[in-house]
């Protein structure tokens, strides 16, 4: 058990329609870090955020948004979905800037 | 931007055998770290390496910081069907005020009893 728990573990929804992803973090990590990873594929890293302020953005669509709130759980909102957003959204977090990330077990998403 | 390659993409071996697997960059990374990832699992960390050639060992696992800080390996000897999994390299590097952590794409490993 890392300590990181994501919600929902699954998710099926329908295209068009908007989900949130909720995770809270670590005791104590004040950074948090949302990957996405499709079938076979790597870890696609989407945002950070550290300490409720947004700290560094990857490939993250304009579709999707990310918050961190005052209690340090973060949520991912995934709008208009589409086929290919079908995938495994892991959240990771830290405590020292250091590379060292515990992941949570991830939300899979399943647009139909 | 910074770019890992890792090799190779996917592997297939026999119960026993000893499994290598590495990431180059044309970058140079503070830290490189190499995490797994069990069917069905979030990334856990394996080892972490902070100085250009230090040598890791967690158990069977052994890691390697490159001299020139633009790579690293990951060795597995005598491998077990729970080896089984995705290995993700990972390098930090420090731009600005905060380091930028990039995963490699993973190796997939098949272990046959």
């Amino acid at each position: 058990d890392s300590g990181v728990t994501q919600t929902p573990k699954h998710l099926i929804t329908a295209t068009g329609q908007r989900v949130t992803l909720r995770c809270s973090p670590r005791s104590g990590d004040l950074s948090v870090y949302w990957y996405q990873q499709s079938l076979d594929q790597g870890l696609q890293f989407l945002i950070q955020y550290y300490n409720g302020e947004e700290r560094a953005k990857g490939n993250i669509l304009e579709r999707f948004s990310a918050q961190q709130f005052p209690d340090l759980h973060s949520e991912l909102n995934l709008s208009s979905l589409e086929l290919g957003d079908s995938a495994l959204y892991f959240c990771a977090s830290t405590r020292l800037n250091t590379g060292e990330l515990f992941f949570g077990e991830g939300s899979r998403l399943t647009v139909l | 931007g910074q770019q890992l390659n890792q090799s190779p993409q996917s592997m297939f071996i026999q119960e026993g055998e000893d499994v290598s697997m590495n990431c180059t960059s044309s970058s140079i990374f503070n830290t490189w770290l190499w995490y797994k990832q069990d069917p069905g699992e979030g990334p856990v960390l394996l080892i972490a390496l902070y100085k250009a050639g230090e040598l890791t060992s967690n158990g069977r696992l052994t890691a390697q910081f490159g001299i020139t800080r633009k790579d690293s390996f990951l060795n597995i000897s005598a491998s077990i069907p729970s080896d089984v999994g995705i290995y993700f390299c990972a390098g930090l590097y420090y731009g600005g005020s905060q380091g930028n952590l990039i995963f490699g794409k993973g190796t997939k490993l098949s272990v046959k009893p």
